[in-house]
């Protein structure tokens, strides 16, 4: 139980055009979700965290504008990295919040597989 | 504010050596304490977590990990690696309140030697 799906596992596109990546909690409802970013041989860094049917909480120094967070169910939060530059190349990783649940997985995140972003 | 250390960022060893990959981590509140791996080029597995309770908590392929709280620290180690060890090692920390962040460590490449 507890799987969390992205789509895709990953995406090559040009400089200037925008890239929707998609997080899916497959057995179980997530009223948050997380989206993080990680640069080669780094830690993950939060970006912003997606609350259902609510305005996204993005990070200091996380441009909402250009990092675009819709979280319109409890089982999908999405990402679009509009206008996408090189400098956005990176690996993706949603986590869903398993918050509330009982038999031991209170408070305990789990994570997608990650979306390679490559902009060239 | 949490804080998590992992001075090693990468902690070479032979493999059916032990190892330790050491985790120490700041905060005014109570945490959860986690550690996940990351195999190349995947997302992040849940590998242990001190909830509560017994202070050594353990995983399914080996691993175990202390929670140590008059010395802030986490460690996880092994007595016995594999070569399918090698991954990057990851410490977090998270506060009890409801939907708060994971404060991850830098992380740590564990590379396992023939």
């Amino acid at each position: 139980g507890a799987v969390v799906s992205q789509h895709p596992s990953w995406v090559i596109c040009k400089s200037g055009t925008s890239v929707k990546i998609e997080c899916r909690s497959l057995d179980f409802q997530a009223t948050t979700m997380f989206w993080y970013r990680q640069f080669p041989k780094q830690s993950l860094m939060l970006m912003a965290t997606s609350n259902e049917g609510s305005k996204a909480t993005y990070e200091q120094g996380v441009e909402k504008d250009k990092f675009l967070i819709n979280h319109a169910s409890l089982t999908l939060s999405t990402l679009t990295v509009t206008s996408a530059h090189p400098e956005d190349s990176s690996f993706y990783i949603c986590s869903a919040d398993t918050t509330g649940t009982s038999g031991g997985k209170a408070y305990e995140q789990y994570f997608g597989p990650g979306t390679r972003l490559t902009v060239t | 504010a949490q804080s998590v250390t992992q001075l090693d960022s990468q902690v070479p060893v032979f493999e059916e050596a032990p190892v330790e990959l050491r985790c120490n981590y700041s905060s005014s509140v109570s945490v959860y304490l986690f550690w996940y791996v990351q195999y190349p080029n995947q997302g992040l597995q849940l590998l242990l977590k001190y909830l509560s309770g017994s202070t050594l908590v353990e995983s399914i392929n080996g691993f175990e990990a202390e929670f140590n709280k008059s010395q802030t620290s986490f460690h996880l180690r092994k007595p016995s690696v594999h070569i399918s060890d090698t991954a990057e090692y990851f410490c977090a920390v998270r506060t009890y309140s409801s939907a708060s962040k994971i404060i991850f460590g830098s992380g740590t490449r564990l590379s396992i030697r023939p």
